[in-house]
């Protein structure tokens, strides 16, 4: 069974503080995605990345694919209470012949004013 | 949620009855993926279907569940006498294409299933 563990499951923070997300498998994927999900909607695509050693910075969130395509982490500078909101990492393991994605099991990410 | 639609988004049935879940994938992709988010757990992969085929639906229950993607019209996920296990958010994901390394999928806001 291929999993990706995400860590941490819970945090909460300070506005203004930086945070990392981490994904890790020990499994290659094709590519990893990372969505935001809130309450009573479906995840919403931040990013994808395809390329071990990817890095790419969307505002104030920056993402990295590890070099050997196994991990992955979401690193926030100076987070926000907009920021608030369930993370989620999502890979297509190499291995896999139709795409569906595999999703680690969310970072709940609470920014306090 | 870039145009992925599904209905209803709040469905309510009782133990026994059938419960179809619909999904229409944005203009132009031909790929359509189920997932299945329980209560406290992560989105889990179901079904993944082209139109008129089943590609792969190793994550479906063998018994009650089915899917089909007809030619014309939107994706169904039709779960027959269901469970109060059944109840669970259930999305919808299209994607253009698939080749490894392109795998963007794009999600629906969901149809949350509640079974009395």
């Amino acid at each position: 069974t291929q999993l990706l563990e995400q860590s941490p499951q819970f945090l909460s923070i300070q506005e203004g503080e930086n945070l990392t997300v981490y994904c890790n498998s020990s499994s290659v994927f094709s590519s990893l995605q990372w969505y935001r999900q809130e309450p009573g909607e479906g995840p919403v695509l931040l990013v994808t990345v395809v390329t071990g050693g990817e890095v790419k910075k969307l505002k104030r969130l920056t993402f990295q694919f590890g070099d050997a395509r196994k991990d992955s982490s979401l690193h926030i500078t100076a987070a926000q209470p907009g920021d608030t909101g369930l993370y989620l990492c999502a890979g297509a393991a190499e291995s896999s012949n139709t795409g569906k994605l595999i999703f680690g099991q969310g970072t709940t990410l609470q920014v306090k004013p | 949620n870039a145009g992925v639609m599904q209905n209803p988004r709040h469905l309510v049935r009782r133990r026994g009855q059938e419960a179809r879940l619909r999904c229409s994938p944005m203009k132009g992709h031909s790929h359509v993926y189920w997932y299945r988010q329980l209560p406290e757990e992560g989105l889990k992969f179901m079904v993944y279907l082209q139109k008129e085929n089943i590609i792969d639906e190793s994550g479906m229950p063998k018994e009650r569940f089915s899917a089909e993607f007809p030619k014309e019209g939107p994706s169904i996920l039709r779960i027959q006498q269901v469970v109060r296990g059944d109840s669970a958010a259930y999305f919808c994901a299209s994607q253009s294409t698939w080749s490894s390394g392109s795998d963007t999928q794009y999600f629906g806001p969901g149809t949350r299933l509640t079974v009395l």
